[in-house]
Formats: structure tokens, sequence, C-alpha cells
């Protein structure tokens, strides 16, 4: 398998505009994490998927940001209007149970100017 | 509520030094411990793990012992080289409590020739 896949690896866009992030976990994993990483905040969970359903949204952090997954290969995170403060990077990650280890993408770097 | 405290860094080393990254966690529940590395410019991958108490988890010469006497997942390694240079990340995932992974805030280490 080839991993966790996102992309794009690197996204510039001016604020206002509509950002939307994509994913594709392990084949055969029932859970989807978004994640974002600032130098500020760290490492936060925005949301998290089990069997393309979401279980918990409470780490997004606005109306302004929005996650689907239409099925078990992929999954969105959309933000609109973006913000120079979404400038992040945005981590996915899979993981085959509730409890297991859960296995990264590369992410995408954000930036918002 | 589930937390992870890590030593914070940043921490410099010169090559085939001793290396000990502090990890202590809260829990209530019945948690399993991981530590995570990221590479510059990657995502997090897992380093180790550990499911129960008194467990080793050990790679590529790291180890750490779940303790739970002292809640705490300690990292190690007895000789530290320039290609350790990353950031470790310490995480549990409980069972009964929390049931997400819940991350520390990570410690950066570069490792000097």
């Amino acid at each position: 398998d080839a991993g966790v896949i996102q992309s794009p690896r690197h996204e510039v866009t001016e604020m206002g505009q509509e950002v939307t992030l994509r994913c594709k976990p392990i084949s055969g994993h029932d859970y989807l994490f978004w994640y974002r990483q600032t130098m500020m905040r760290g490492l936060e969970l925005l949301i998290y998927f089990n069997n393309n359903v979401p279980i918990d949204d409470s780490g997004m952090p606005e109306d302004r940001f929005s996650a689907k997954m239409p099925n078990a290969s992929f999954s969105t995170l959309k933000i609109q209007p973006s913000e120079p403060r979404d400038s992040a990077v945005y981590f996915c990650a899979s993981s085959l149970f509730q409890y297991t280890e859960a296995f990264f993408g590369q992410g995408t770097r954000l930036t918002v100017v | 509520g589930d937390s992870v405290t890590q030593m914070e860094g940043p921490v410099t080393l010169s090559e085939e030094a001793f290396l000990t990254i502090n990890c202590t966690y809260t829990a209530t529940g019945y948690p399993s411990l991981f530590w995570y590395v990221q590479y510059p410019g990657e995502g997090l991958q897992l380093l180790l793990k550990a499911t129960k108490a008194d467990d080793k988890g050990s790679n590529k010469g790291f180890e750490a012992t779940y303790r739970k006497e002292t809640t705490s997942f300690h990292l190690e390694k007895g000789s530290v080289q320039v290609s350790d240079s990353a950031v470790y990340f310490c995480a549990l995932s409980d069972r009964g409590g929390s049931e997400k992974l819940v991350f520390g805030k990570g410690m950066k280490l570069t490792v000097n020739p």
C-alpha cells in the first residue's frame, strides 16, 4: 500500500478564497483523522470519521471549516473563506481500529496571503 | 480528561550522546502509548508503541517502557546519530477514555556531528 496520500503538498491562496484539501486513506482502514499543525498550537485534531461517518468535529475551529468523507477511499477538508490565520500544515491520518496507531500522510502546507 | 506531558525542548546533542525524552500521561481508561517521530518536511511516523503495563516498545535503537505506577513512557536511545534529528511526539489512545489519539506538544531534537 502506498500509505496515506494527501494533495496538494503545497497550497498558496489569497485571503477569501476557497481551499480544498484531499486525502486518500490506507485501504481497509476504518478511521480517518484530520489534524492541523502550527508552531503556536502544535498538533490539533480537527475531526475524525469512522466508516465515513463524522464522529467528533469538536476541533473544527469555525464554520468556515468543513470536512466530508463521501466514500471509504476519499476525504476532503474545505476552508471557505480562507484567512491568513489558517496558514498551517494539515495532516490526514488513518487507522485500522480506534485504539491502534494512526498512519499519517505527508501533509499539505497551506499558506493564505 | 486524557493528556500527555512531555519535554518540549529544543534539545541539541552531540553524536553518540545518550538521549532521554520524558513523557508522562493522565488517562481515565486503559491507554495504549506511542512515540511518533516527524522528520523535516514529513508527516508523523510511528516509532514504537506499548499496549499494556510493563510492555517495552523498541525500534531503531529507541526504547520506551510503559510504567503504570509512574504513568510514564520515557523514550531512550543509548547513542544518537545525526539522522535522529527530528521532532518526537508522545501520544496515547485511551480505551474507555477520550477514545482518540492525544498528543504531547512534541520535542525538537538536533544532533550535531
